[in-house]
């Protein structure tokens, strides 16, 4: 595609249920980024992968996050027992390589009730 | 750790009036400084960057000088267009070109009117 991808563009779950968010990145693009923005916030970094693996997740807020990245390609971020607080926008983003401006995608809008 | 302080908004301009947005940083050794336009249903773009010190960003006619004495990166225009209503985000980099983390500030929403 022409652009970074993020599917569901809206999701509304019930608090504590588990959520998955994808993200399809440019093509041929070796570096991606998950960021989560609350209402009001800038965007606050959560993970990166360079290829399939995870170059750093010092911004996953707790064990209830995690992310994968099997191929080098797609991306899910997963959320287990969603709270109230995890409501926000969830942005993802990639560059052809680490080092290289990164391109972000339009978010996907999660609300927990 | 890093932090970016950007001013509060909304800012409002006529048509044509002179832009500026302030942003100050906080960082360890050199970052690369960044700003970001969020346009109305639109994803985060990249406006401009700087990588070093005393270097000038610009694009669209915007502009912003990294000053390294003073910490500050702040985002001019000097004729700002109804098209430039946006969010507009600070954000540093301890890479040149942006990957690894982005830390950024909390938005500065300009609407601009006729």
């Amino acid at each position: 595609g022409a652009g970074v991808s993020q599917t569901p563009s809206n999701k509304v779950t019930e608090k504590g249920k588990y959520v998955e968010l994808r993200c399809d990145p440019i093509s041929g693009h070796t570096a991606l980024y998950w960021y989560r923005q609350s209402l009001g916030q800038g965007p606050e970094f959560l993970i990166y992968f360079q290829g399939t693996g995870a170059a750093d997740d010092s911004g996953l807020p707790n064990d209830r996050f995690f992310a994968v990245r099997p191929e080098g390609s797609v991306s899910t971020l997963k959320i287990q027992r969603t709270e109230r607080g995890d409501s926000a926008v969830y942005l993802c983003a990639s560059s052809p390589t680490v080092g290289t401006e990164a391109f972000f995608g339009q978010g996907t809008r999660l609300t927990v009730v | 750790g890093n932090s970016v302080t950007q001013m509060e908004g909304p800012v409002t301009l006529s048509e044509e009036a002179f832009l500026t947005i302030n942003c100050t940083y906080t960082a360890t050794g050199y970052p690369s400084l960044f700003w970001y336009v969020q346009y109305p249903g639109e994803g985060l773009q990249l406006l401009l960057k700087a990588t070093k010190a005393d270097d000038k960003g610009s694009n669209k006619g915007f502009e912003a000088t990294y000053r390294k004495e003073t910490t500050s990166f702040h985002l001019e225009k000097g004729s700002v267009q109804v098209s430039d209503s946006a969010v507009y985000f600070c954000a540093l980099s301890d890479r040149a070109g942006g990957g690894n983390k982005l830390t950024f500030g909390t938005g500065t929403q300009l609407k601009v009117e006729l």
